[in-house]
């Protein structure tokens, strides 16, 4: 049952720690997305990779975010230093640039005291 | 820039019920929507996509309609669950190179036993 799956689940940190987040897409797909849950703004997008080039990271604030893809089973979501307002659920999805379904990972909750 | 909206914003029916769910956006110019839902502290499940050359899809007592032109969508639960209570989110993917979803603030459905 091939599935995304992103890893911490959960993550308490404080204010100024370095924060890293990973996705494992499911094998074969070539499109990763990040989106981040909150209340107030809902889902929005920070990323966007296909191939794992980046294509579009305009939802994602540059000072203190990086999004990359190492590789094609691998993707982070870093976050230096972090902020109490980036507390959020952090969500990765993968598809087919050719298909049309995103498929979302469970999540990532952080927090940040 | 794409505009989703969800309407109403919460819903509590008793079991048994029919049900509509309803979806606007502003940008006609889209390559599909689907519609996810999500339990509390889970991830995003994809209930139905529909291509935007298509009118309607249908999933067990799942039924979503699509009418581009006028910039709407609907998801239509027939006898509700009280298994069916989550939040409902549709999400628009835009036509264009980046084909990026923007969601919707969601519903929040609870059918009652």
């Amino acid at each position: 049952d091939a599935r995304v799956t992103q890893t911490p689940r959960h993550k308490v940190t404080e204010m100024g720690q370095e924060v890293t987040m990973r996705c494992q897409p499911i094998l074969g797909h070539n499109t990763v997305f990040w989106y981040r849950q909150t209340m107030m703004q809902g889902l929005e997008l920070l990323a966007y990779f296909r191939n794992r080039a980046p294509l579009d990271d305009s939802g994602m604030p540059k000072d203190r975010f990086s999004a990359e893809m190492p590789d094609a089973t691998l993707a982070t979501l870093k976050i230096q230093p972090s902020e109490p307002r980036d507390s959020a659920v952090y969500f990765c999805a993968s598809g087919l640039a050719t298909g049309n379904e995103q498929y979302f990972g469970p999540g990532t909750r952080l927090t940040v005291t | 820039k794409q505009e989703v909206t969800q309407i109403p914003a919460a819903l509590s029916v008793p079991e048994g019920e029919n049900l509509v769910l309803n979806c606007s956006f502003t940008d006609s110019a889209i390559y599909n929507l689907q519609w996810f839902r999500q339990d509390p502290g889970k991830g995003l499940t994809s209930l139905l996509l529909i291509q935007s050359s298509q009118r309607e899809q249908t999933s067990g007592r799942l039924n979503a309609s699509l009418d581009k032109s006028s910039g709407r969508s609907t998801l239509y639960i027939a006898a509700s669950q009280p298994g069916d209570s989550a939040t409902y989110l549709c999400a628009v993917r835009s036509s264009g190179s980046a084909r990026q979803l923007t969601f919707g603030s969601g519903t929040q459905l609870t059918v009652l036993p």
